[in-house]
């Protein structure tokens, strides 16, 4: 079975430019997360969808950053504008909400904003 | 005070040993406890999930669990260079929720 996609692997970009992130869960999961990954601050989660609604966003960082989940298949994080603070690896995950509510994370997104 | 602590590292040990590594959480209503294992460059994957306080033994993987003092350990025995990763813990807050706070991690180096 197909993990989580999410692409791009790789991005890097200008101060002040948006940035699209992409997601799709594993087929039959109900439950969608976005993560933050950085050194200082470990992994943070910032949203999560049960259903394709928005459960959470309380980790959201700020107004800059929005997250849609159209379909069950497809996900996106949006940061607008990019500022340097968000350089990050941006992990999706998925999980079914059964077996102790294990969690799938995809490759993740590495983000450079210069 | 973080809601979950774990220390950085790195913790090496030489194979063949039990590598332990420790996870303290401050809030006393946590209700599920995980350990994650991260390789440089990748995404975390589950190695194990605790409920209740006691021992949970899963291969070479032992958790451990203590409510009263807030705290979760990962023992791995037999360690293997394959094993040298860096370990999250992860604790969810409330039951039927999925607010799971990771610590840092820990990094762990097995010396061949």
């Amino acid at each position: 079975d197909a993990g989580v996609i999410q692409s791009p692997r790789h991005e890097v970009t200008e101060m002040g430019q948006e940035v699209t992130l992409r997601c799709k869960p594993i087929s039959g999961h109900d439950y969608l997360f976005w993560y933050r990954q950085t050194m200082m601050r470990g992994l943070e989660l910032l949203i999560y969808f049960n259903n394709n609604v928005p459960i959470d966003d309380s980790g959201m960082p700020e107004d800059r950053f929005s997250a849609k989940m159209p379909n069950a298949s497809f996900s996106t994080l949006k940061i607008q504008p990019s500022e340097p603070r968000d350089s990050a690896v941006y992990f999706c995950a998925s999980s079914p909400g059964y077996s102790g509510n294990t969690i799938y994370f995809g490759e993740g997104s590495w983000l450079t904003v210069v | 005070q973080k809601e979950v602590e774990q220390n950085s590292g790195p913790l090496s040990v030489p194979e063949g040993a039990i590598a332990s590594l420790n996870c303290t959480y401050s809030d006393r209503g946590s209700q599920s406890f995980f350990w994650y294992r991260q390789y440089s460059g990748k995404s975390p994957e589950l190695i194990m999930s605790i409920y209740s306080n006691g021992d949970k033994e899963d291969g070479r993987f032992t958790a451990q669990l203590n409510k009263a003092s807030q705290y979760v350990s990962l023992l791995i025995r037999d360690s293997q260079p394959s094993d040298s990763a860096t370990y999250l813990c992860a604790v969810n807050r409330a039951s039927g929720t999925y607010k799971y706070i990771f610590g840092t991690g820990t990094r762990l180096k097995v010396l061949a």
